[in-house]
């Protein structure tokens, strides 16, 4: 089956520091995959996603590249701001195998928070 | 604006008791989603429909039933029958099959459901 592992939590940053959240997926067909953010008492906030191999997702700073060779899509942003602080969630969609339509198989979620 | 509302934000139940969680869409997506999230875990699928009248069970829909009468619709019913409803619940819905590979979930806002 499909399955999403992400790196444990929390990570903490003081601010200007690099972030590198890594997600690696498991799939038995060809799926797209996301980042999602949730702030605090929040829903999820798509951040960026990429549907096929070496694609790279990109927004607000940060930027995920599509691995198919490593089946892994790590998240990074080369200067964080303490206004990052969330937990961030990888993600996959993969109807070719899914009984679920496009629903999402997520990661378990990386806490982080930045520091002035 | 376009999006996704749920209600209550915040809901609290006695045991024994079955709740109905609202969740109302404009965005015009024939998919719809809900997922449970709890505490250091990531989210986990309840039921989802692709097209109005129909839904389908995901990986967790014991104790939990939905309708689909109307595509900007998809109310949740937390019964009695589940054993542990205390959550977060969050709601999502897509364009489904219509967006193909490139299709994005959004989520709307959850509800903290407390059972007391």
């Amino acid at each position: 089956g499909n399955s999403v592992t992400q790196m444990e939590g929390p990570v903490t940053l003081s601010e200007e520091a690099f972030l590198t959240i890594n997600c690696t997926y498991t799939a038995t067909g060809y799926p797209s995959l996301f980042w999602y953010v949730q702030y605090p008492g929040e829903g999820l906030q798509l951040l960026l996603k990429a549907t096929k191999a070496d694609d790279k997702g990109s927004n607000k700073g940060f930027e995920a590249t599509y691995r198919k060779e490593t089946t892994s899509f790590h998240l990074e942003k080369g200067s964080v701001q303490v206004s990052d602080s969330a937990v961030y969630f990888c993600a996959l969609s993969d109807v070719s195998s899914s009984n679920s339509g496009y629903a999402l198989n997520f990661g378990k979620g990386t806490s982080l928070l930045v520091t002035p | 604006d376009g999006g996704i509302t749920q209600s209550p934000k915040y809901l609290f139940r006695k045991e024994g008791q079955n709740v109905t969680l609202s969740c109302e869409q404009n965005l015009n997506h024939d998919a719809m989603y809900w997922y449970r999230q709890d505490p250091g875990q990531g989210l986990r699928l309840i039921y989802y429909s692709q097209i109005v009248n129909d839904f389908q069970k995901g990986d967790i829909a014991e104790g939990y039933s939905v309708s689909r009468e109307k595509k900007e619709s998809f109310p949740l019913t937390v019964t009695s029958a589940q054993k542990n409803p205390t959550a977060f619940y969050l709601c999502a819905s897509s364009r489904g099959l219509a967006g193909g590979r490139l299709d994005t979930q959004y989520f709307g806002p959850g509800t903290r459901l407390t059972v007391l």
